[in-house]
């Protein structure tokens, strides 16, 4: 069964601290991406990468940053976070298929609290 | 960018009834794919659609895509209270788009018993 793993379902954290948000899928897939969701505003892409050690800016990348060391494993950076950075965080992969979008795996969420 | 604006934004319905959720595309969709989500988990994949006029059925559940190619509808047939969740709806822009999907705002399904 195909799976995409993230690493915290809850994390509550303070203002300012350091946030790694971690994500390992096992399908080999090349695309894996960065979403978050918020009531009213449905997902947002915030970062995304086609391959190892590449990234690319999604629409809301300001105050984020990623790491992709490894092909499985995708990791979401929240250098100083900020209350408005609470929020339902979604970790998404997908096979490459010449440039055309395919079918999203998602994990299950992390949702994070910044108080 | 590519927008998708789904309609309705909530929908609450009595078990046994018939409902249709909206998806619609400022630009023309190459790909359209349908999620299904339950409070605070991931999302499950339901549907792709890719060519005009295009239908797709899976158990009660059924989805078309318009000859235009910019909007879709979802359509539950008999609903049960397993249907209930956040429906959304996702786009592929095209080449330009790469493999990233653009996702509407998503719809709300309550189904009383």
């Amino acid at each position: 069964d195909v799976k995409v793993t993230q690493s915290s379902r809850y994390l509550v954290k303070r203002t300012g601290e350091k946030v790694f948000l971690e994500c390992v899928q096992d399908m080999d897939h090349e695309n894996m991406f960065w979403y978050r969701q918020d009531p009213g505003l449905g997902l947002r892409l915030i970062y995304f990468s086609y391959d190892v050690k590449m990234k690319e800016k999604g629409d809301i990348p300001e105050g984020y940053s990623v790491s992709r060391e490894k092909k499985e494993r995708f990791s979401l950076i929240l250098e100083s976070a900020s209350t408005n950075q609470t929020s339902m965080y979604l970790c998404a992969s997908s096979q490459a298929s010449g440039g055309h979008g395919g079918e999203l795996f998602f994990g299950e969420g992390s949702r994070l609290t910044v108080l | 960018s590519q927008e998708l604006e789904q309609s309705p934004q909530s929908l609450i319905v009595q078990e046994g009834k018939n409902l249709t959720i909206n998806c619609t595309s400022s630009k023309t969709l190459y790909g359209l794919y349908w999620y299904k989500q339950k409070y605070g988990e991931g999302l499950i994949f339901l549907m792709m659609l890719q060519k005009g006029g295009e239908e797709k059925s899976h158990e009660k559940i059924t989805a078309k895509l318009d000859e235009k190619k910019q909007q879709s509808s979802l359509h539950i047939t008999a609903s049960q209270p397993s249907h209930a969740g956040i429906y959304l709806c996702g786009a592929d822009g095209g080449e330009t788009s790469g493999s990233r999907l653009t996702f509407g705002e998503g719809t709300q399904l309550t189904v009383n018993p």
